[in-house]
């Protein structure tokens, strides 16, 4: 298995909503991240995880919160979002010796309402 | 927020001719670096990489080059078809930190005409 699964695939929530997106990898990567992507824009860091720890957050509003149960999954709990906050949510992962093997999932492409 | 009109850099070539997109990179200590193809509604997808003690790779219709004294990254595609129209990213890091997460660059859209 060489993919990285996220679901869903499309999200609708109200601002005062909680929903969670969910990553799955079974490559053996220990290194698992965070992007979100807005129209027309590169990918932009949120989180990594590495052996199920987090390592970076840069800097991301508390109103997304990542969680890491083990080494396939990861989720991404969303809660009191804003319009702004829509765009694609990119789920990735890598190797952890070497900085290679990046692979993104789909996406899940969110809208707030 | 987005600038109301703010377009990707694009790329426009006929099937058939090679395309070239370039990249330029900002941290001198990035010592690997990754070229990604990204469909409308679909992820990112690995297309090929390099490290920095080379200056040159080559895979299947595709090469990268690297000249790390002017920090640019460029991305070669050979006989370039109608199914390679995407938007392309350069993607940079720094492996021997414990960061081990990607920079993506702007992006180029590449567009084949028939």
């Amino acid at each position: 298995d060489t993919e990285v699964t996220q679901t869903p695939k499309h999200l609708v929530m109200g601002m005062t909503n909680k929903k969670s997106l969910k990553c799955e990898q079974h490559m053996g990567h220990r290194a698992m991240y965070w992007y979100k992507q807005k129209a027309k824009k590169p990918p932009e860091l949120m989180f990594v995880y590495s052996y199920e720890k987090l390592s970076i957050n840069e800097s991301v509003p508390s109103r997304f919160s990542p969680e890491c149960p083990n080494s396939s999954l990861l989720n991404l709990h969303l809660h009191a979002l804003q319009p702004e906050d829509s765009a694609l949510y990119l789920c990735a992962s890598s190797q952890d010796a070497t900085a290679g093997g990046y692979t993104f999932g789909s996406g899940t492409r969110l809208t707030v309402v | 927020g987005e600038s109301v009109g703010l377009h990707l850099p694009t790329l426009s070539v006929q099937e058939g001719d090679n395309s070239i997109i370039n990249c330029a990179y900002s941290n001198s200590a990035s010592d690997y670096f990754i070229w990604y193809k990204q469909e409308s509604g679909k992820g990112p997808q690995f297309i090929i990489d390099i490290r920095s003690n080379m200056d040159k790779r080559q895979g299947q219709r595709v090469t990268v080059l690297l000249n790390k004294t002017v920090k640019h990254l460029s991305l070669q595609i050979a006989a370039t078809q109608p199914g390679d129209s995407a938007v392309y990213f350069c993607a940079e890091t720094v492996s021997d930190t414990g960061r081990r997460a990607l920079t993506f660059g702007s992006g180029t859209r590449l567009q084949v005409q028939p």
